[in-house]
């Protein structure tokens, strides 16, 4: 597609479920990250991928979170146990690298109840 | 380590009027510099990016900015404000050569009004 897709747009689950957040990034970009914006807060850097480099996970807030992407492809955030704290909006961003800037999907909003 | 304020969670201005959204920025090394927009609902769309060169860079929608490093500045300017232009506005940073994460600053809610 032409731009970075999340999928749910909307997530409302259960303290306590696991949640799974899907990123489809633009073809060809190499980079891929994922955000958490709280409500009224900045972005909050959470994990990075670049080609079939290991991840760099050190935004990751608990063990409770991971993330995996196969090759240049898919990515798929998961959040197991979630609490309430975890509810925010995750946003995921693709780059072709080097510095040319990202491009943000429209992001994934999670309310635990 | 690299961090990103932005003066003021809220700016108000009135349709004609000129835009200043402020941003510092500290950075052990050279900086690359980009401004964000997000209007609500959406997600985050690229306004412009300094990089290397020129240090006005201007960008979509009439927005430009001016790298200026004795001031470890990167300040947001549009001449006349639109409603249109009624969003959130974020200023990031990353390390130059290297193709790491940005930070983000907090962000600056701008409103426009009639």
């Amino acid at each position: 597609g032409a731009g970075v897709s999340q999928s749910p747009s909307n997530k409302v689950t259960e303290k306590g479920k696991d949640v799974e957040l899907r990123c489809d990034p633009i073809s060809g970009h190499t980079a891929l990250y994922w955000y958490r914006q709280r409500l009224g807060q900045g972005l909050e850097f959470l994990i990075y991928f670049q080609g079939n480099s290991a991840p760099d996970k050190s935004g990751l807030p608990s063990d409770r979170f991971s993330a995996e992407r196969t090759g240049e492809s898919v990515s798929t955030l998961t959040i197991q146990r979630t609490q309430q704290e975890d509810s925010a909006v995750y946003l995921c961003a693709s780059s072709p690298g080097g510095q040319s800037g990202y491009t943000f999907g429209s992001g994934t909003r999670l309310t635990v109840v | 380590a690299q961090s990103v304020t932005q003066l003021g969670s809220h700016v108000s201005v009135s349709e004609g009027a000129l835009v200043l959204l402020r941003c510092n920025y500290s950075s052990s090394v050279p900086p690359y510099l980009f401004w964000y927009v997000q209007y609500p609902n959406q997600g985050l769309q690229l306004l412009l990016k300094y990089t290397t060169g020129a240090t006005l860079v201007k960008g979509i929608n009439g927005f430009e900015a001016e790298f200026k490093k004795s001031e470890t500045s990167f300040h947001l300017t549009k001449p006349s404000a639109h409603m249109s232009d009624a969003a959130e506005y974020f200023c990031a940073v990353s390390r130059s050569g290297s193709a790491r994460q940005l930070t983000f600053g907090s962000g600056t809610q701008l409103t426009v009004l009639p």
